[in-house]
């Protein structure tokens, strides 16, 4: 079946380090998201890529989609504490349009 | 708009017992999802629904049932509680299916199950 898998699962860094998680498909994505977790809060939406080899910037965030589209990643540079959270992608699927499959998250503790 | 709402934000429930989880959105959104949500388990989806009067298993639909008699609101029923299903609950709502369509996100039903 459909799955996401997503690294790492935990990662901790010093407040200034980049950050990356990556996220990769078994099979072709139509779309893939991305959403942030802040402790105690629910997911809110960051962004969705759609189109092979795209890159989509927010401020210190980096959005990646494969030429494939089997794989994507978000970069952060020079973290902050304002980062810290669970980042999760989700991957929607051509034909399967009804919902999305998650990935199981990355857990991102920033130390000051 | 308040978005999307849930009712209770904590509950306490024994063995056996039921409840009723209720989530809302103002959104006029067509699909909405239940997940929970468990400690290095990520989000797993429970139900769903792609419009009023219509619903869906999704991949941990046993020991729940939901309800969408109106297209603002859906109901995520317990008929008696096990300790396994101690978790958090989300709900969430989009305009349609996967393609470009943002999932928006309840704040959460915190269920303990003694």
């Amino acid at each position: 079946g459909q799955q996401v898998m997503q690294i790492p699962q935990y990662q901790h860094v010093q407040e200034g380090e980049d950050f990356t998680t990556y996220c990769n498909s078994s099979t072709t994505l139509s779309n893939i998201q991305w959403y942030k977790q802040r402790p105690g809060g629910h997911p809110v939406f960051l962004i969705q890529l759609v189109k092979s080899g795209e890159v989509k910037k927010q401020k210190r965030l980096t959005f990646q989609f494969g030429e494939a589209k089997k794989n994507s990643s978000l970069h952060i540079t020079a973290t902050q504490t304002t980062d810290v959270g669970t980042y999760f992608c989700a991957g929607g699927y051509a034909g399967n349009n009804r919902k999305l499959i998650w990935g199981l998250g990355t857990s991102l503790a920033v130390n000051p | 708009n308040a978005g999307v709402t849930q009712t209770p934000k904590f509950r306490v429930l024994k063995t056996g017992q039921s409840m009723t989880l209720l989530c809302a959105q103002d959104m006029n959104h067509e699909y909405m999802y239940w997940y929970r949500q468990d400690p290095g388990m990520g989000l797993r989806l429970i139900h769903y629904s792609v419009g009023e009067g219509t619903t869906a298993k999704g991949e941990v639909p046993d020991g729940y049932n939901v309800s969408r008699l109106k297209k603002q609101n859906f109901l995520l029923g317990l008929e008696s509680a096990a300790p396994s299903q101690t978790s958090v609950y989300f709900c969430a709502s989009s305009y349609g299916g996967t393609s470009g369509k943002t999932q928006y996100f309840g704040p959460g039903t915190r269920l303990l199950v003694l």
